[in-house]
């Protein structure tokens, strides 16, 4: 069964840090990762994909993931964290099956203190 | 301005009454989806369309019906059949959900839908 997980409930950094964002999945075949964030009260926006090619992957807002296909993991990053960076982050993993579903993370609560 | 629109922001409804949630897009995407949002426990799939005047049920669907008569909107009802609606409703949308297709989803700004 595919799955994707996101083992960290909620993420606390100082302002300037690099921070990571920790996302891990399972899928039988090859795996389309997706990140989005939301900030309070908001709908979710597009940050990142990986489909194939390089193992990472910019996006918006200077974010970044890591592919790492031996550890079945796809954990966002920035080098130097935002206080606005603070909001729930979201890791899904594309059903590759004929109904294109998307199976999401629980998210993950990031928190930049200044 | 390009995107999804989604009204009401704020929906109170009585027990027993069934509401409807409008969900809007000006992209030109196929495929559109509902979700439905709770503390703690992620994003779950209410319905999905591909395709005009075509939907499929999601993981969550019981309770709820959709319909899709034009490519632009997707109405969401929530019926009095659902047990506990209070939540927060996101609306997506998503070019070509072909089978070779690895598009992402655009989302609404949700509406948060509260039983009295």
């Amino acid at each position: 069964a595919q799955s994707v997980a996101q083992p960290e409930d909620q993420v606390n950094v100082a302002e300037g840090n690099p921070l990571t964002v920790k996302c891990t999945y399972s899928v039988s075949g090859n795996p389309y990762l997706f990140w989005y964030v939301q900030y309070p009260n908001r709908g979710l926006q597009f940050l990142l994909k990986y489909i194939t090619g390089d193992n990472l992957v910019k996006g918006s807002y200077g974010f970044e993931a890591e592919f790492n296909k031996s550890q079945t993991s796809f954990h966002l990053k920035k080098p130097s964290a935002l206080v606005s960076d603070s909001a729930l982050y979201f890791c899904a993993l594309l059903n590759a099956g004929n109904n294109r579903k998307l199976i999401w993370g629980l998210g993950t609560s990031l928190a930049v203190n200044p | 301005d390009g995107g999804i629109t989604q009204s009401p922001k704020y929906l109170f409804r009585k027990e027993g009454q069934n509401v409807t949630l409008s969900c809007e897009q000006n992209l030109n995407h196929d495929a559109m989806y509902w979700y439905r949002q709770d503390p703690g426990q992620g994003l779950r799939l209410i319905y999905y369309s591909q395709i005009v005047n075509d939907f499929q049920k999601g993981d969550i669907a019981e309770g709820y019906s959709v319909s899709r008569e034009k490519k632009e909107s997707f109405p969401l009802t929530v019926t009095s059949a659902q047990k506990n609606p209070t939540a927060f409703y996101l609306c997506a949308s998503s070019r070509d959900p072909g089978t070779s297709s690895y598009n992402e989803q655009f989302f609404g700004p949700g509406t948060r839908l509260t039983v009295l």
